[in-house]
């Protein structure tokens, strides 16, 4: 199966710099690479995601980089704000199945 | 907007009880799963069901069984709770098979305390 590595597990930025998390993933057949946060109290939920057709993917504040080759993705959030201080997870889902493998999460605190 | 509903957010058991843990969702999609959540380990799947009556094993489903009657609802159950099934719960669901699955929506999870 897949195998999803990411990192840092903690990240602590000054608001307004920037935040960088990275996950790399095991089999080539990954081809769907979501990105969820999580807020204290709630479920995930998708906030970018990026498929293996494309190089990047931006969206506001955040952007999405994939890498086929060195087989790593990776979320940037530019400008931080305090709100956005939550738990990041990546995932990858292999070509054809329905299983989502996930990273084991970033906890990024903006500090104000 | 897509709504996955747990029926719990906290849960306190005693060992050897059988737990049961309900998700319900309402965008009519196919496919729905089951992940447990510990620190550090992030998200790990112990079942998944890609159509009513249909279940499939993740990756830790020992201890865990899964029942799916209709397509709107997924049950969880511990056949008999241990100490070591203390975790938060996360039910998600999602449409389309295979690479047409779209991503995953989540509830808001069930802490569930097993003494």
């Amino acid at each position: 199966g897949e195998n999803v590595e990411q990192h840092p597990s903690t990240l602590s930025v000054q608001e307004g710099d920037s935040a960088v998390i990275k996950c790399t993933y095991s089999d080539s057949a990954s081809n769907y690479f979501p990105w969820y946060k999580q807020e204290l109290g709630k479920g995930p939920q998708l906030i970018i995601d990026i498929r293996s057709n494309v190089g990047e993917k931006k969206d506001q504040r955040i952007a999405v980089t994939l890498n086929k080759t060195a087989k790593h993705f990776s979320l940037h959030i530019t400008e931080t704000q305090p709100e956005d201080s939550a738990v990041y997870f990546c995932a990858a889902r292999l070509y054809n199945f329905n299983k989502f493998y996930f990273g084991s999460g970033t906890k990024l605190n903006v500090k104000p | 907007d897509v709504k996955v509903t747990q029926s719990s957010r906290y849960l306190v058991k005693r060992t050897g009880e059988k737990v049961f843990l309900e998700c319900v969702q309402d965008m009519d999609h196919e496919n729905m799963f089951w992940y447990r959540q510990d620190p550090g380990l992030g998200l790990r799947l112990i079942y998944f069901s890609y159509d009513v009556k249909m279940k499939e094993k993740g990756d830790i489903p020992e201890g865990y069984s899964v029942s799916r009657e209709k397509k709107e609802r997924f049950s969880l159950i511990l056949e008999s709770a241990s100490t070591n099934q203390t975790s938060m719960y996360l039910c998600a669901s999602s449409r389309g098979r295979g690479f047409r699955q779209e991503t995953q929506y989540f509830g808001p999870g069930t802490r569930l305390l097993v003494l």
